[in-house]
């Protein structure tokens, strides 16, 4: 049984660029959360889906956004990347609140 | 402010040895409090979890009891191992579903 996918591995973008990371749920889970994680810091909570729709945010600009398609999987985009946006990003998926959530192994992004 | 404070790192210990990561937090009610790790390169693994007050998560010889006199969460492991190393990260979820981590705690041991 596969966990949470999250493609692609590494990416390295220019300033102002955008970007799209892609992620699937563990099978049977139809929460996702994305998350972001600075280097040498604990992973902060971007949004969370679920039934297709963003079900709450952190706190984070309008220039990450994201989608769920019928299948649980999903996407987070960033538009006009600042160095800053450089972090692990991960994906969690779970199938209830005290299930706890499943991570991937995330997605390493560089903004040069 | 984060309302998961773990101590900091790194913490070294020699293989055998006894250890103890503290987190507290603060939280209106009784959330589920989790104990994440996180390997070099890795995303984040579940350890263990407690859903409510008193009880006591354990995995592959590490624990944790949720007190809530104290809001702690402290993880414990009577004897690591050099293969324990890594990156412990404290986590509770709130009332909305929702993952709060403290800043983490790096484990190095050495045989």
């Amino acid at each position: 049984d596969a966990g949470v996918t999250q493609s692609p591995t590494h990416l390295i973008k220019t300033r102002g660029q955008q970007v799209t990371l892609r992620c699937s749920p563990k099978s049977g889970h139809d929460t996702v959360s994305w998350y972001q994680q600075a280097l040498g810091q604990g992973p902060q909570f971007i949004f969370q889906y679920y039934e297709e729709e963003e079900r709450q945010r952190g706190n984070f600009p309008d220039r990450f956004s994201g989608h769920q398609f019928p299948n649980y999987s999903s996407e987070l985009n960033v538009n006009a990347l600042l160095l800053g946006d450089s972090a692990l990003y991960l994906c969690a998926s779970s199938s209830g609140p005290t299930a706890g959530y499943t991570f991937g192994s995330g997605t390493r992004l560089t903004v040069v | 402010g984060n309302s998961v404070t773990q101590m900091e790192g790194p913490v070294t210990l020699s293989e055998e040895a006894f250890l103890t990561i503290n987190c507290t937090y603060t939280a209106t009610g009784y959330p589920s409090l989790f104990w994440y790790v996180q390997y070099p390169g890795e995303g984040l693994q579940l350890l263990l979890k407690a859903t409510k007050a008193d009880d006591k998560g354990s995995n592959k010889g590490f624990e944790a009891t949720y007190r809530k006199e104290t809001t702690s969460f402290h993880l414990e492991k009577g004897s690591v191992q050099v293969s324990d190393s890594a990156v412990y990260f404290c986590a509770r979820m709130t009332n909305t579903d929702k993952l709060i981590f403290g800043t983490g705690t790096r484990l190095q041991v050495f045989p």
